[in-house]
Formats: structure tokens, C-alpha cells, sequence
């Protein structure tokens, strides 16, 4: 069965700083795998995805991720964090139940991240 | 674009009692979400629908939930009736038709926070 895990409940970085959330996947067959972000009373927003091509890629807001084939990982990085990225951010990765047929996602537990000033 | 709308956002009901959730896509996307968050825990799909058909409702436990999506648009999520076990938020989900390029890329509501007393 398709699966992530988020290994961290919470990380904290000062503002300026650089960030990573981690994520790890288990997959059979090649893994499609996506970032989301989830700001308080709102719902999830799309950050990036990888699906082929590059290992290093780029999203919203300054965010990127690198996939690791070796270590199955998916970790979300930036270079300077910022205090209005203090989020739940979710890793996700496709679930390949019905044949494919389906865009359903089975998301990570989430990782909270915390920015301070 | 405009972007998912759900209502209510909030609604406390006692167990046993019935409650319905609403949710309005974005204009052109053809695939319809519905998705359990339960605290702590990363978003769980109940069903998706393509277009007014089922595509996956394989976690939607049918003695208590439905759902609909009359003429491929609007959808409801009904409960009838409630256990304590369904406080959750309700997230609504949609993206552009599965086979094209940002079919991957979900768009959320802000969902809708239901407890069950």
C-alpha cells in the first residue's frame, strides 16, 4: 500500500533561516508525490509536485523539494524561512488503487512548522 | 478564479442527528473531492466523483454517509446518522479532468468544522 510519513509533529526555525520538512514515501511503482500547505481556518493549498524529470523542484512562495530515489524521501526546503510560512504543511503521495483511475491522494499526518521573528 | 466554496463552515449537532455539507467547485473542474480531517491527523478521501460519477467511494462508510453531485456540478455530504467518532472537518477538493496536466493539482475549501456532542 501507498504510504508517507511525516516524521517530525513540529519544526521550529528562526526567521531568516533555512527550513525543511521531511517526508519519506513507500510506494509500488513510481511515486507521485506532492506538498501541500494548510494555514489556520483555511483549507489546503497546492505547493509543488513531482511526478518525472528533475529531482530538485520548484513551487509556490519560494518552496522546493528534492526527491530521493535512494532514501525515499521527498523533503520541502527554502532557503530563508519567513514568519508567514508557519503552517501544516502535508506530504502526499498518489494512491494507485483502482488501476490508476482515480487522482486519490493519501496524505502524511502533517508537520507543523513554526517561524520565529 | 473564484475558488471552493463550503458551507456551512461550522455546525454542532448531537449524535444521532443528521447534518449535511454543501460545497461549490470551481468553475470548469470536473473532479469533486470529499475529504475527512480528523485532528492531528493528514485529510482521509471519502469519495470522488468525475463529472456526477463515482470514481472511488471505497472509504465512505455507506451505512451512515452519502453523497451526491446532481448535474456535475454542486455536491452534498450527508451524514444520518452521526456518531461522536465523525467529528472531523469536511474538506471539499477539486481539480481540472484526470488526464490533463494539472489534473493533479487539487484546490480546497476552507471546510466545514463539525462536532458531535
Amino acid at each position: 500500500a501507498q504510504s508517507v510519513a511525516q516524521p517530525e509533529d513540529q519544526v521550529n526555525v528562526a526567521e531568516g533561516n533555512p527550513l525543511t520538512v521531511k517526508c519519506t514515501y513507500s510506494v509500488s511503482g513510481n511515486p507521485y508525490l506532492f506538498w501541500y500547505v494548510q494555514y489556520p481556518n483555511r483549507g489546503l493549498q497546492f505547493l509543488l509536485k513531482y511526478i518525472t524529470g528533475d529531482n530538485l523542484v520548484k513551487g509556490s512562495y519560494g518552496f522546493e523539494a528534492e526527491f530521493n530515489k535512494s532514501q525515499t524521501s521527498f523533503h520541502l526546503k527554502k532557503p530563508s524561512a519567513l514568519v508567514s510560512d508557519s503552517a501544516l504543511y502535508f506530504c502526499a503521495v498518489r494512491d494507485i488503487g483502482y488501476g490508476g483511475a482515480t487522482n486519490k491522494l493519501i496524505f502524511g499526518t502533517g508537520t507543523l512548522l513554526a517561524v520565529q521573528p | 478564479e473564484a475558488g471552493v466554496a463550503q458551507s456551512p463552515r461550522y455546525k454542532i449537532i448531537e449524535k444521532r442527528q443528521s447534518v449535511a455539507f454543501w460545497c461549490n467547485p470551481i468553475s470548469g473542474h470536473a473532479t469533486l473531492y470529499w475529504y475527512q480531517q480528523i485532528l492531528g491527523q493528514g485529510p482521509k478521501l471519502l469519495i470522488q466523483f468525475q463529472n456526477n460519477g463515482v470514481v472511488d467511494d471505497s472509504q465512505l462508510p455507506k451505512d451512515r454517509f452519502s453523497a451526491e453531485r446532481l448535474k456535475g456540478v454542486d455536491s452534498t455530504l450527508k451524514i444520518q446518522p452521526a456518531k461522536l467518532e465523525d467529528s472531523a472537518v469536511y474538506l471539499c477538493a477539486s481539480s481540472y479532468q484526470r488526464g490533463t496536466d494539472r489534473a493533479w493539482e487539487q484546490f480546497f475549501g476552507p471546510g466545514t468544522r463539525l462536532t458531535v456532542l
